[in-house]
């Protein structure tokens, strides 16, 4: 079964403290991974969509890469405004009507 | 414009009453998805339509869910005889044509089942 799975769960840093969020993902034919930025008591809020491996998409201090196992959300020098839960996604080829989300990581960014 | 709408934001409900939720799609589009978000647990597909169809059903957890879409518009998640496990943030989501498009999402409605 197609399957989602995202660490940490929750990640800690400061001001300016680069890291990056794991997703990895198991799919029958990957048609795209997308990344959502989820803020507390809100839908979650498209981020990028990315279709092959070796292809990287960037937004100001994010930037969003993909294997063919996993993606990265790299996190450049983050502000506490960064600080929400980041949800990754995938939708196969066999069945492209169907999301499978991860749990999220939870990200805090302190001054 | 106007985003994804959802209403009610909260719902609370005595265990075995039915409930219905309600989502505005973004005027124009023509997918529309629903979803269920349990504390700590990510996103699990409930239904996709595409206009007024719903080809893929898969995701509904029992049948005391049924979800309609009228108009191509507006879509109601009906939830019969409510069990606590039903507690969770239910999300809307639309599209501009198919599921190969982004998708937008609604603030969700928090149903508690006590």
């Amino acid at each position: 079964e197609d399957q989602v799975t995202q660490s940490p769960e929750a990640l800690r840093l400061q001001e300016g403290e680069s890291s990056s969020l794991n997703c990895s993902y198991t799919v029958s034919g990957l048609r795209g991974l997308f990344w959502y930025r989820q803020d507390p008591g809100k839908g979650p809020e498209f981020l990028f969509t990315l279709y092959s491996a070796g292809e990287e998409k960037e937004k100001e201090r994010l930037k969003a890469t993909l294997t063919k196992k996993e993606s990265f959300l790299h996190i450049t020098a983050p502000k506490p405004e960064d600080s929400a839960t980041y949800l990754c996604a995938v939708q196969g080829v066999y069945n492209f009507n169907k999301f499978y989300f991860g749990s999220g990581t939870k990200l805090n960014v302190k001054p | 414009g106007a985003g994804v709408s959802q209403s009610p934001s909260n719902k609370v409900t005595e265990k075995g009453k039915d409930v219905e939720l309600r989502c505005d799609p973004i005027s124009g589009h023509t997918a529309l998805y629903w979803y269920r978000q349990s504390l700590g647990q990510g996103l699990e597909f409930l239904i996709y339509f595409q206009g007024n169809s719903a080809p893929d059903k898969s995701g509904l957890p029992s049948d005391r869910f049924s979800a309609e879409r009228t108009g191509g518009s507006v879509s109601t998640l009906t939830i019969q005889r409510t069990q606590q496990e039903d507690s969770a943030v239910y999300l809307c989501a639309s599209s501009l044509v198919s599921s190969t498009d982004t998708q937008y999402f609604g603030p969700g409605t928090r149903l508690t089942v006590l």
